[in-house]
């Protein structure tokens, strides 16, 4: 299994802040890979696709890049609702397996 | 637009089995996977397996192999989970997300609890 090493575990910001969620797959993933972000009792949503590719209705502050095995999600300008988890995700091989998870909140 | 409705929260005894559903809208059911995904309390995702709806095809992660069994009804737009034999090691939320260019859109989430 790929396995996806997410960092930091947690991360504690201010509002305006820009702040940056890597992520480090075990093999190359050749780009599919995407970000997810997760409010206190509610579903993941989706938020990058395609490592870089902006879901539908998904703010501009939020962007993502990388390739091979290193990724990372970047947030710009931080807004309070911004605060929530945020997971990765390889669907390059089977079993589709996702990070850990980042718990990011206002400092 | 696309929704997925997932049923009601579940308690279950340990060694019971569970089976949870999963009613799709807004896009044609057969065209696309359907994953489930499992998320321990306070913990990360993981990936059970998907189906596809037009030929029942499963993929499986193996970790879930004889634990988790997919089907669906194609005249009701439904995909299904059942879990065997539970434990407390299964008391999660269950979420299925339908798969597009990644998990684009997911259900509410089923609630799992096994107790006696």
């Amino acid at each position: 299994d790929i396995q996806m090493t997410q960092s930091p575990a947690s991360l504690s910001a201010s509002l305006g802040e820009t702040v940056t969620i890597e992520c480090r797959a075990s093999e190359d993933i050749y780009s599919n890979l995407a970000w997810y972000q997760q409010k206190p009792g509610n579903s993941p949503q989706l938020l990058i696709y395609d490592a870089n590719s902006l879901a539908d209705g998904v703010p501009s502050r939020f962007s993502g890049s990388g390739s091979g095995t290193q990724y990372s999600l970047k947030i710009n300008s931080l807004q309070s609702e911004d605060v929530a988890s945020y997971f990765c995700q390889q669907y390059n091989n089977y079993p589709y397996t996702f990070g850990a998870g980042t718990k990011l909140e206002l400092k | 637009q696309v929704k997925l409705l997932q049923s009601g929260a579940a308690l279950v005894k340990p060694g019971a089995s569970v089976k949870m559903s999963c009613k799709a809208s807004g896009y044609t059911f057969t065209d696309y996977w359907v994953s489930w995904v499992k998320q321990s309390h306070g913990k990360s995702l993981e990936w059970i397996g998907e189906i596809y709806p037009n030929s029942g095809a499963t993929n499986f992660n193996e970790k879930f192999k004889g634990k988790a069994t997919l089907t669906v009804d194609k005249s009701t737009s439904t995909a299904y989970m059942e879990l065997s034999r539970l434990t407390s090691e299964d008391s999660a939320i269950y979420y299925c997300p339908l798969f597009l260019g990644a998990f684009d859109y997911w259900g509410q989430g089923v609630m799992v609890t096994v107790s006696s």
